[in-house]
Formats: structure tokens, C-alpha cells, sequence
């Protein structure tokens, strides 16, 4: 079993719609979190970044992660044809100096106008 | 904020050339900075982490004499790829980080050997 599953897609949603995406992961260590959103041939951007269990919310943006299920989730509301990219889950046991992320596989959206 | 950059964006060299990419950290102050490779439609794939002032570490199968990187400031890492062959061509990225703060990483370098 990999540390941290994700559904490559690809997902196709239209305009305005809501996306969840999702990933599963074995590690109980992991205490970070993060979404990244890459778009083609360029580095992953920071989207979203929790500690621990809990919601965070930031504009269309909302991650949620459940230590309990090893489940997390980033929501985007009001999809815009923008949106269109590759989002990569990424995780961390530590906070520390040398942590090391574990990435999923990235999930490629395309948001229809 | 946080803003990475990663220079050059792309570069074509012929094989036997050596290549220096380098990833500066505009904004703050980088504890530590990460390599990554990235093929078509995968994951990143970690090379290296180096801390400022101290030898990389580098992650296992990834051979150091070939990959040298660099840290010498806070803001500033390379990496440079000795004698280039085909095989090395790729997507590399780097990241860096604060401490207790998360990744951000660069722009990317498309590496072309011919």
C-alpha cells in the first residue's frame, strides 16, 4: 500500500460547479498537510496548509483533513476554467528542519467554461 | 509572499556539457531547499534536501557526484548536473522553506540533452 493514495482523474466539471478532491494515506506521523496546485510545466503553488485535524478555509477554498479516517480533502467552490490544473496532495510527519513532504500522484482538473 | 525563483526555465545542452540551475529565495530567508524531478505526468520525485552551510543529503539511487548541489547563503542553492547525458533530461524544481513554515517551490527547469 502506498503512503498516500490519490485519484489521478482525469475530473471534468463545468463552470460554477464544486470539485472535491481527495486523498487517503497510511502514515498515522503525518501532522501536515498541504495542497498544491500545479499547472502545466510549473512548480507546484501553495494552496492550502493545516496542522493536525480540522478545516481551514481560504476564499473558494476549503481543506479538511480527518487524522481519524487518514483522509483529507481540499473543496473549491465556484469553479473557474483558471482552476484548470493538477492538484497534488503533499503531507509531513514533522515540522522540523529536514522534514521531507510525501506527495499523491496530483489529480487533473479541467473546469469547462 | 514566499516567492521562489528558479533560473534558467529551460535549457538545451549537447551530452558530456555540464548544466547549473539555480533557486533563489526572494523574500526569506531559506533554512532549507529541496530538488525534485518531476517525468511527464508524475509526482515529484525528492533528490536532495541541503541545509545553508552544510553538505546535501541526498535520497537513495540519486548519485551525488552526478547531482552536486550547493547551499552557500540563505537564499541561494544549486544544483548542477556533471557531464549530462540524454537520460538526464527532465523537469527539475526546487523548493525552499523557512523554519516551521512550508515548501514553496520554483518555476521549474525543463533540461534538454541532446
Amino acid at each position: 500500500q502506498k503512503e498516500v493514495e490519490q485519484d489521478p482523474g482525469p475530473l471534468s466539471v463545468p463552470e460554477g460547479a464544486i470539485v472535491s478532491l481527495n486523498c487517503t494515506y497510511s502514515n498515522s506521523a503525518f501532522q501536515y498537510f498541504m495542497w498544491y496546485r500545479q499547472y502545466s510545466r510549473k512548480g507546484p503553488e501553495l494552496l492550502m496548509y493545516t496542522y493536525s485535524s480540522g478545516n481551514k478555509e481560504d476564499g473558494r477554498f476549503t481543506a479538511q483533513v480527518d487524522k481519524s479516517s487518514k483522509y483529507i480533502s481540499l473543496f473549491i467552490r465556484d469553479s473557474q476554467p483558471s482552476d484548470s490544473a493538477t492538484y497534488l496532495c503533499a503531507m509531513s510527519a514533522s515540522g522540523g528542519s529536514n522534514y521531507k513532504l510525501t506527495f499523491g500522484k496530483g489529480t487533473l482538473l479541467t473546469v469547462n467554461p | 509572499g514566499a516567492v521562489v525563483s528558479q533560473h534558467p526555465s529551460w535549457v538545451i545542452c549537447k551530452s558530456g556539457t555540464s548544466v547549473k540551475i539555480e533557486c533563489r529565495s526572494l523574500d526569506f530567508q531559506a533554512t532549507t531547499m529541496f530538488w525534485y524531478r518531476q517525468f511527464p505526468k508524475q509526482s515529484l520525485m525528492l533528490m536532495a534536501t541541503s541545509n545553508e552551510g552544510s553538505k546535501a543529503t541526498y535520497e537513495q539511487g540519486v548519485e551525488k557526484d552526478k547531482f552536486l548541489i550547493n547551499h552557500a547563503s540563505l537564499t541561494l542553492s544549486t544544483l548542477t548536473v556533471t557531464s549530462a547525458h540524454p537520460e538526464d533530461s527532465s523537469f527539475y524544481i526546487c523548493s525552499a522553506r523557512d523554519w516551521n513554515q512550508p515548501q514553496h517551490f520554483g518555476d521549474g527547469t525543463r533540461l534538454s540533452i541532446l
